[in-house]
């Protein structure tokens, strides 16, 4: 099993839809959770950390369900703005790494 | 605006040139890092340096050569690369370096292409 496994997609979706984004990691230690968008040809941004009990931040929410070792992004009303790759990242709490990074899950929001 | 910068944004270079990739945080971070992100691929860890230290990790060809002169500042020296190291490589800090619940920072990158 990867680390890190997210679905590539592409998601095409029109504008205004509600899209979720689900992320499994292989590691039950691991102790923190983010999601960071990717815009093409531009670097990794820090969009939200995802802690234990949900939370939400404006139109994006994240869950985490360590049980299952399972987090998720929804996003609400898509915007143009959110066309962007969205990487799942996990500290896994062990050796020398610090973060784990998934490949990451293409968005096109269309108009 | 990014508080890390890299610099040069983009390099061409030949297989038997030499040169350096520069990374500058002006964060205050502990730890800094280098990855590489090829196509289709997730980001791939190279170096971690914590407080200037150089942390053992995933091993890397010698032709890749971190250097670190201080807390701010962090060098990839690149010499004899082939063409599969064409990718884009991203400096990163954070505050400090395996502590929980700190994510990372990232410059822009380098677009690396090897002729």
């Amino acid at each position: 099993r990867k680390e890190v496994e997210q679905d590539p997609g592409p998601f095409n979706v029109p504008e205004g839809a509600t899209v979720a984004f689900n992320c499994t990691y292989s590691n039950s230690a691991s102790q923190s959770f983010f999601w960071y968008r990717q815009d093409c040809r531009k670097e990794p941004k820090l969009l939200m950390s995802v802690y234990s009990s949900g939370n939400e931040d404006g139109r994006f929410t994240a869950q985490l369900n360590r049980a299952s070792q399972y987090i998720s992004l929804l996003i609400r009303d898509s915007k143009l703005s959110d066309s962007a790759t969205y990487l799942c990242v996990v500290n896994p709490n062990s050796g020398n790494t610090p973060l784990v990074f998934g490949k990451g899950t293409r968005l096109s929001v269309i108009a | 605006e990014t508080g890390v910068t890299q610099t040069p944004r983009h390099l061409v270079m030949g297989m038997t040139n030499k040169k350096s990739l520069k990374c500058e945080q002006h964060l205050g971070h502990n730890a800094m890092y280098w990855y590489k992100q090829s196509a289709k691929k997730p980001l791939e860890l190279m170096f971690v340096y914590s407080l200037e230290e150089r942390v053992e990790n995933n091993s890397v060809p010698s032709r890749f050569s971190p250097e670190c002169p201080n807390s701010s500042h962090l060098f990839l020296h690149l010499h004899t690369l082939q063409p599969e190291d064409s990718a884009l490589y991203l400096c990163a800090s954070s505050q400090d370096f395996l502590a929980a619940n700190q994510p990372q920072h990232f410059g822009d990158g380098t677009r690396l292409s090897i002729l």
